[in-house]
């Protein structure tokens, strides 16, 4: 397995621009995770989902952040609009409840000028 | 809460023992984890401790005491390529499982 793929890994954007980030799961895998990382906050959970239905989005910083999962094999965490504060790396990670590991995403590296 | 707390920094030599420390609050834990993330990388799964004690793993071993709501990374004969951040997780569960970070130890090794 490739592990999980996100995409893009760096982004460049202007503030009130769009940026959509995207996540492939790996096969099988029934949990979907997005964290947020900064070197202030640390890494911070966004939100979660299970079988692709979200868990928990409490971590979600306000209405501008949105994340969906159409499918088992497709997530997307959407930010509309952007902010300079929203410069941060942003990670995907999977696990499968049955074996309990989190496997991570290389990570997708937002600055938002 | 799930607060998790642990060290910001630790230093220590080269073929030392260091021990990083980690607390968490015991309400709805199900299970810790210990990741490794070196800068500008994903994190990288290092143990998973679910029981009351000791898992080691070759160089690395990790603890557990569920009462205490305490666990410990040791990291024995370290080496230059130690120097990392090191993430302690606790899985809360409340139906689902909810996978939380502490801030990280960021971990210098020193020759």
């Amino acid at each position: 397995d490739a592990g999980v793929i996100q995409s893009p890994r760096h982004e460049v954007t202007e503030m009130g621009q769009e940026v959509t980030l995207r996540c492939k799961p790996i096969s099988g895998h029934d949990y979907l995770f997005w964290y947020r990382q900064t070197m202030m906050r640390g890494l911070e959970l966004l939100i979660y989902f299970n079988n692709n239905v979200p868990i928990d989005d409490s971590g979600m910083p306000e209405d501008r952040f949105s994340a969906k999962m159409p499918n088992a094999s497709f997530s997307t965490l959407k930010i509309q609009p952007s902010e300079p504060r929203d410069s941060a790396v942003y990670f995907c990670a999977s696990m499968s409840q049955h074996t309990g590991e989190l496997f991570f995403g290389e990570g997708s590296r937002l600055t938002v000028l | 809460g799930q607060n998790i707390d642990q060290p910001t920094e630790m230093t220590a030599t080269e073929g030392a023992i260091v021990q990083i420390n980690c607390t968490y609050q015991t309400s709805g834990f199900n299970g810790l984890f210990w990741y490794q993330q070196h800068a500008g990388e994903a994190p990288t799964f290092l143990s998973y401790n679910v029981l009351d004690g000791l898992e080691e793993k070759g160089r690395f071993s990790s603890f557990l005491s569920r009462s205490k709501g305490y666990s410990y990374l040791l990291l024995k004969e370290l080496q230059m390529k130690d120097s990392a951040s090191y993430l302690c997780a606790a899985v809360f569960r409340g139906g689902y499982n909810k996978l939380i970070f502490g801030a990280g130890t960021r971990l210098a090794v020193h020759p």
